[in-house]
């Protein structure tokens, strides 16, 4: 499978501020994926990062808030914007992976544990 | 819409206890079945997966079968150990992408000495 990697791997921020996270695979990928996990929650879906165009947002989620850069097919990030308490989560970005043919498989990051104060 | 019911946590059991998590799902056709697990301060990490139904995946001890009857796919392992501590997430994608992944809740199992 693909190797991902994220930056940064936890931060605390103040409230009002914005923070970009990177995520970072190995190899060329077609689909790449943002989540949320809230504290004690399982993983919900924010967007769809798609290459050389706007991300694809879930609904709840929208760009002001969330935007999603993809300027190849390794790289991606999501910066949170104005946070706020409530933004204080895992952020895992995910990218789809053919393991064999008719075969593909959503593999993830190891997350950015937020924190906003 | 797809949907994916687990059992409820936490589940706590002693080293060597023999491990069931539980988990059904609601999908038209054929999903793929996935379980992840995420470690304490960790990411999630794909356990297994099974894309037909009778098949059995397998991993570090784990097993699941796809039980397309009672649309079921539940998790197993013969003797935890302490490492397995973790919460367990299982997981379908709908036939033929893998781009839409329905978790269920996740099951935190904690194993004691």
């Amino acid at each position: 499978s693909a190797v991902i990697s994220q930056k940064p791997s936890r931060d605390i921020c103040q409230r009002g501020t914005s923070l970009t996270i990177q995520c970072q695979v190995d190899s060329q990928v077609t689909m790449m994926f943002w989540y949320r996990q809230q504290p004690g929650q399982s993983l919900t879906l924010i967007a769809t990062a798609n290459q050389g165009s706007e991300a694809t947002y879930e609904s709840g989620f929208v760009i002001d808030k969330f935007p999603i850069s993809r300027p190849n097919l390794t790289f991606s990030t999501l910066t949170v914007s104005n946070m706020s308490p409530e933004d204080s989560s895992i952020y895992l970005c995910s990218v789809v992976w053919r393991d064999r043919v008719l075969e593909d498989t959503q593999y993830f990051g190891p997350g950015t544990r937020l924190t906003v104060l | 819409g797809d949907s994916v019911t687990q059992m409820e946590g936490p589940v706590t059991l002693s080293e060597e206890a023999f491990l069931t998590i539980n988990c059904t799902y609601t999908a038209t056709g054929y999903p793929s079945l996935f379980w992840y697990v995420q470690y304490p301060g960790e990411g999630l990490q794909l356990l297994l997966k099974a894309t037909k139904a009778d098949d059995k995946g397998s991993n570090k001890g784990f097993e699941a079968t796809y039980r397309k009857e009672t649309t079921s796919f539940h998790l197993e392992k013969g003797s935890v150990q302490v490492s397995d501590s973790a919460v367990y997430f299982c997981a379908l994608t709908p036939t033929g992408t893998a781009s839409k992944l329905t978790f269920g809740t996740g099951t935190r199992l904690q194993v004691t000495l």
